[in-house]
């Protein structure tokens, strides 16, 4: 079946440094991905859509400076956390839709997601 | 803008018994789809079952079925003869159908099942 992966899965860095998330579709192409965070016990907060070849797409609220996605190939976009602090300690997941052909339709298929640690 | 809400914020049923989870949804389209996502304590999001707008019949996979109610915009799922590996953070989503749209998921509720 599909499989989206997600890299590192545990990353601990110091305040103040950049951090790079990747998040790869491994056996389909998606134009589009989508970035979500998500605090324990809580629900997913999309942050924002990467599309491939333009810029990204960013929900209310998320700081585009801070928040750095590049959608660099059709199976490849990356999320960079840019100067980060103790309060973007958190749980990072991407997604990607995949073409369902029989339903005429699409799914989405999530990475494993990513816990950042900011000390 | 599309919402899910979920009310529910934790719920508990006994191994073997059943349990319903509640959803509801706003939204002016009419051509959608809708979601019940399994988040277990590895944190993977996986898909329990999907139901298309315009499919009057309820979807069903295995033990786990769902109540559509597209007029009251209400979306439950019925858990049967639920099992230890069933408990996890079960999310209600909402998506429009073309290629790209979002999810829009709901707060989740926490199910506990208990030996």
């Amino acid at each position: 079946g599909a499989v989206v992966s997600q890299h590192p899965s545990r990353v601990i860095c110091k305040s103040g440094t950049s951090v790079k998330i990747e998040c790869r579709s491994l056996d389909f192409q998606a134009t589009t991905m989508f970035w979500y965070r998500q605090f324990p016990k809580k629900s997913l907060m999309l942050m924002a859509t990467s599309n491939e070849g333009s810029k990204a797409t960013y929900e209310q609220g998320v700081e585009k400076d801070k928040f750095l996605i590049n959608h660099a190939s059709l199976t490849l976009s990356t999320l960079t956390v840019t100067s980060a602090h103790p309060e973007d300690s958190s749980f990072y997941i991407c997604s990607a839709p995949r073409a369902d052909l029989a339903a005429f339709s699409y799914e989405q298929y999530f990475g494993p997601g990513t816990r950042l640690t900011v000390t | 803008a599309q919402t899910v809400t979920q009310s529910q914020p934790e719920m508990s049923v006994q191994e073997a018994e059943t349990v319903t989870l509640s959803c509801t949804y706003d939204t002016s389209e009419s051509d959608y789809y809708l979601f019940w996502y399994k988040q277990p304590p590895s944190r993977q999001m996986i898909l329990v079952i999907r139901q298309e707008a315009y499919k009057q019949q309820n979807a069903t996979e295995n033990r786990f079925s769902v109540n559509f109610q597209k007029a009251a915009k209400s979306f439950s799922l019925k858990i049967s003869d639920s099992q230890l590996g069933d408990a996890a953070m079960y999310f209600c989503a909402y998506r429009r159908r073309e290629y790209g749209n979002k999810l829009v998921f709901g707060a989740g509720t926490i199910l506990r099942v208990k030996s």
